[in-house]
């Protein structure tokens, strides 16, 4: 079945630093790709997504690129701030018989020091 | 504003009672969805439903249920028979074009004693 691996946090960094997320996944088909943001408490945000292979997703300074060869979809930011602490989820959506569902990976934890 | 509404945001209940958390979305989405989150883990699918009178099954579906009367709402029952029913609750929606991406509340957390 399909299935999401995202790497181990908590990823903590410091203001400013550079971010990398690690999301891999398994699924047959051309699966839609997604990144979502949890903060504390609250429901789940659409960060970013990309529908095909080599589409690159962006919002909000996030980037995440569809690599098909290494079913890859890793999500990047150049210079995180504070207010990016938050939970990032990794997922994918295929559409025919799978109604959309959506797929998560664990998440990642993300701090960020001033 | 569009969006989806769940109510309410805490849920206190003791064992052996029925609990109905409600959903509501005013985005004119065919779709809907209730998932669990529990502390470090992602989203599981509890049900869904595409279309108004139908629902599935998704991969936790023991011991909850729900209906799909309107086209709006799609409220979720936990039952008594839910063995670790104290959870964080997420509910979304989804329209039927291209990208297939999901919109969600803003969550129910549902303690359970």
């Amino acid at each position: 079945g399909d299935s999401v691996t995202q790497m181990e946090g908590p990823v903590t960094l410091s203001e400013e630093a550079f971010l990398t997320i690690n999301c891999t996944y398994t699924a047959t088909g051309y699966p839609s790709l997604f990144w979502y943001v949890q903060y504390p408490g609250e429901g789940l945000q659409l960060l970013l997504k990309a529908t095909k292979a080599d589409d690159k997703g962006s919002n909000k300074g996030f980037e995440a690129t569809y690599r098909k060869e290494t079913t890859s979809f890793h999500l990047e930011k150049g210079s995180v701030q504070v207010s990016d602490s938050a939970v990032y989820f990794c997922a994918l959506s295929r559409g025919g018989t799978s109604y959309g569902k959506l797929t998560f990976g664990q998440g990642t934890i993300l701090t960020v020091h001033p | 504003d569009g969006g989806i509404t769940q109510s309410p945001k805490y849920l206190f209940r003791k064992e052996g009672q029925n609990v109905t958390l409600s959903c509501e979305q005013n985005l004119n989405h065919d779709a809907m969805y209730w998932y669990r989150q529990d502390p470090g883990q992602g989203l599981r699918l509890i049900y869904y439903s595409q279309i108004v009178n139908d629902f599935q099954k998704g991969d936790i579906a023991e011991g909850y249920s729900v209906s799909r009367e309107k086209k709006e709402s799609f409220p979720l029952t936990v039952t008594s028979a839910q063995k670790n029913p104290t959870a964080f609750y997420l509910c979304a929606s989804r329209s039927s074009g291209a990208g297939y991406e999901q919109y969600f509340g803003p969550g129910t957390r549902l303690t359970v004693t």
